[in-house]
């Protein structure tokens, strides 16, 4: 059973702060893994996805995110962050599956409050 | 671009009630999807679409109905409301029936109040 983890329901910084929002999954095999962003009355909006290659992605307004296959994670960073990036961030994971459908699984989400 | 529209955005019903919600996308995608979202709990699958008169269970589809009669539209039924069904209810859709490969794109959702 695939299961995403975010261990920090809230995070609060500072406008200019740097910030780290964590991920962690556990599933063994080829996967998926993505972070998506959804502003208070909103919907999800996809930020970016990893699957292979290069651990560091850039994803849309400055955010990155890190593949570690060894911590089982993919945290994702902001060099500094401004008031507009407060939202609730969703990290999730499916399979790679070549003939049949696979679903996103999404972790409990981190609300991030950045602080003018 | 293309928008997803879900109507209604509110939504009261009283228990016991059959509510219909509704889903509309003109990204011309062919995979549809609908989650509910409990706060602190993330989002978890319903029912998901792969093509026009095709339906599939979530995760979560006891107590509901799901149609796509459609390409462009999907809607969730719940057929007898109780008050822990209050929830924000987001319909998403993506390009192909792949799903976990693909990218969502989401409606602002409906949220779901039960008297």
């Amino acid at each position: 059973t695939q299961t995403v983890s975010q261990s920090d329901a809230h995070v609060t910084v500072f406008e200019g702060d740097s910030v780290e929002l964590r991920c962690n999954y556990s599933y063994g095999g080829s996967i998926y893994l993505s972070w998506y962003i959804q502003h208070h009355g909103h919907g999800l909006q996809f930020l970016l996805k990893y699957y292979s290659g290069n651990p560091v992605v850039q994803g849309v307004n400055g955010f990155e995110a890190e593949f570690s296959k060894s911590d089982s994670s993919f945290h994702l960073r902001k060099a500094s962050v401004h008031w507009s990036d407060s939202a609730v961030y969703f990290c999730a994971v499916s399979l790679l599956a070549s003939s049949s459908f696979s679903k996103l699984v999404f972790g409990q989400g981190t609300s991030l409050s950045v602080v003018p | 671009g293309g928008i997803i529209t879900q109507t209604p955005k509110f939504l009261i019903g009283q228990e016991g009630q059959k509510l219909t919600l509704k889903c509309q996308q003109n990204f011309n995608h062919d995979t549809m999807y609908w989650y509910r979202q409990d706060s602190g709990k993330g989002l978890r699958l319903i029912y998901y679409s792969i093509t026009e008169n095709d339906l599939q269970k979530g995760d979560l589809s006891e107590g509901y109905d799901a149609s796509r009669e459609k390409k462009s539209s999907f809607s969730l039924t719940v057929t007898s409301a109780q008050k822990n069904e209050m929830a924000v209810f987001l319909c998403a859709s993506s390009p192909g029936p792949g799903g976990g490969a693909e990218t969502l794109y989401f409606g602002s959702g409906t949220r779901l109040t039960v008297l």
